[in-house]
Parts: structure tokens; C-alpha cells; sequence
């Protein structure tokens, strides 16, 4: 049973404009959430992230939106970049639970010229 | 910066042969990880180690070891690989356990056990 889910294996965007990937999760003790990108042949490497006592949070071009109602949460790039494509995975956790990072299968990023 | 370092990157395996992978950070962090990626799959944690001299099981802990050697270093052992271990493994390192502290990953090993 997955906890969490990223529903689109791949998306493609025009550079410099908005990309928004989704992530949905099922478990409601998650109170974490995080998003890490991934190059080929690199690890992932932490992006942003989100309690779930607030709903927005920003950094740069990146921000990620929470509704905890909804179980719901989304990335938004803007303006995306051609250095922009990659694999990003959504991760979730509960409060001081090591054993409990879960990961989505990932969404692969295209950005198209 | 080093950050979090996987030896080797690549290694092909006959079923039944053992191997350790090694990981070390040099960032000082108290939390590492061990998780393997699979095609279609995100990444699942097989053992964690909150800090030096404390591992614990994982989603998929089932044929591995681990031994965490000091605060450098956590390394994970197939005593009998199989085909289905064939994976990309990541080491990964955080500053302390739990949320707020993201994880750093290491560039991974491309494991195939034939």
C-alpha cells in the first residue's frame, strides 16, 4: 500500500513556465514533507520542505503548497530552467520517526527548449 | 566538501557471493542511512542508524547487515547476494534524527547479482 503517491510518472514544461508536480499521501500521522531532486548517476539531493502547521512555503523559484485536509501536496518551479529537468521525489515523515521517511516513485521533470 | 561517500560505484555480483558496501560523511552527522532504489520504485529504507553504536531494521532489512563503525562510517553487508538485490544503493546522512533534518545522499552503487 503506497503512503505516498506521485501519480505522474513524468511531466514536460516549457522553460519558463510554471511546473507543478503533485504528491498524495495517505497516512495522516505524516506532519513532515520534503521534496529532493535527482540528477542520472547522482544522489538526491533536499530541495524544500513543509510542517504541516503551515501551508506555503517558499524558496526562490520554489515553493510547495500543503493541504492537509486533502492530503495533498504540490511543487511549484517558477520560472522552470532547463537545469530544472530532473527526477523529483516527494518525501513524507512523522515527527522523530527515522524508520517512517517514505518516498513517492518520483516524477522525471522535462524541460523543453 | 566530500559530503557523503559510496564505495564502490558500480559491482556485479554471482548469486550467493558476499559484499560490503561502504559509506562515509564527513559532516559531523549523528543519523545514517541505507536505502536501495528500484526501477518504478522511490527509495526504501533498509536500515538506519540514529547515532554511532545504534542500528535499526528498516521497510526491507531482510538479507542485509550493517555495522556502524564510528560516526563516519555505516556500512552494509549482502552475506548471500541475490537476483533480487540487484538495486541502486544510497547511503545517506543526516545532522539528527527525525524531521527538520534533510537527508544527504551519496552518488549511490549500482549493484547486479547475476
Amino acid at each position: 500500500d503506497q503512503q505516498v503517491k506521485q501519480n505522474s510518472p513524468s511531466l514536460s514544461v516549457q522553460e519558463g513556465r510554471i511546473s507543478i508536480l503533485n504528491c498524495d499521501y495517505t497516512n495522516s500521522m505524516f506532519d513532515y514533507f520534503l521534496w529532493y531532486k535527482k540528477y542520472p548517476a547522482e544522489g538526491p539531493t533536499f530541495l524544500i520542505s513543509i510542517s504541516s502547521i503551515k501551508d506555503k512555503n517558499e524558496d526562490g523559484r520554489f515553493t510547495v503548497f500543503l493541504n492537509k485536509s486533502a492530503k495533498h501536496l504540490s511543487l511549484h518551479i517558477v520560472p522552470s530552467q532547463p537545469g530544472d529537468s530532473a527526477v523529483y521525489f516527494c518525501a513524507a515523515s512523522e515527527m522523530n520517526r527515522d524508520d517512517k521517511i517514505i518516498f513517492g516513485k518520483g516524477t522525471r521533470l522535462h524541460i523543453l527548449p | 566538501n566530500a559530503g557523503v561517500t559510496q564505495t564502490p560505484k558500480f559491482q556485479v555480483l554471482k548469486t550467493g557471493q558476499s559484499m560490503t558496501l561502504q559509506c562515509a560523511q564527513d559532516m559531523n552527522h549523528n543519523s545514517m542511512y541505507w536505502y536501495r532504489q528500484d526501477p518504478g520504485m522511490g527509495l526504501r529504507l533498509i536500515y538506519y542508524s540514529a547515532s554511532e553504536g545504534t542500528t535499526d531494521k528498516g521497510e526491507v532489512p531482510n538479507g542485509y547487515n550493517v555495522s556502524r563503525l564510528n560516526k563516519r562510517e555505516f556500512s552494509l553487508r549482502l552475506e548471500s547476494a541475490a537476483p533480487s538485490q540487484t538495486s541502486v544503493y544510497f547511503c545517506a546522512s543526516s545532522e539528527t534524527r527525525g524531521v527538520g533534518s534533510p537527508l544527504h545522499f551519496g552518488n549511490g552503487t549500482r549493484l547486479t547479482v547475476t
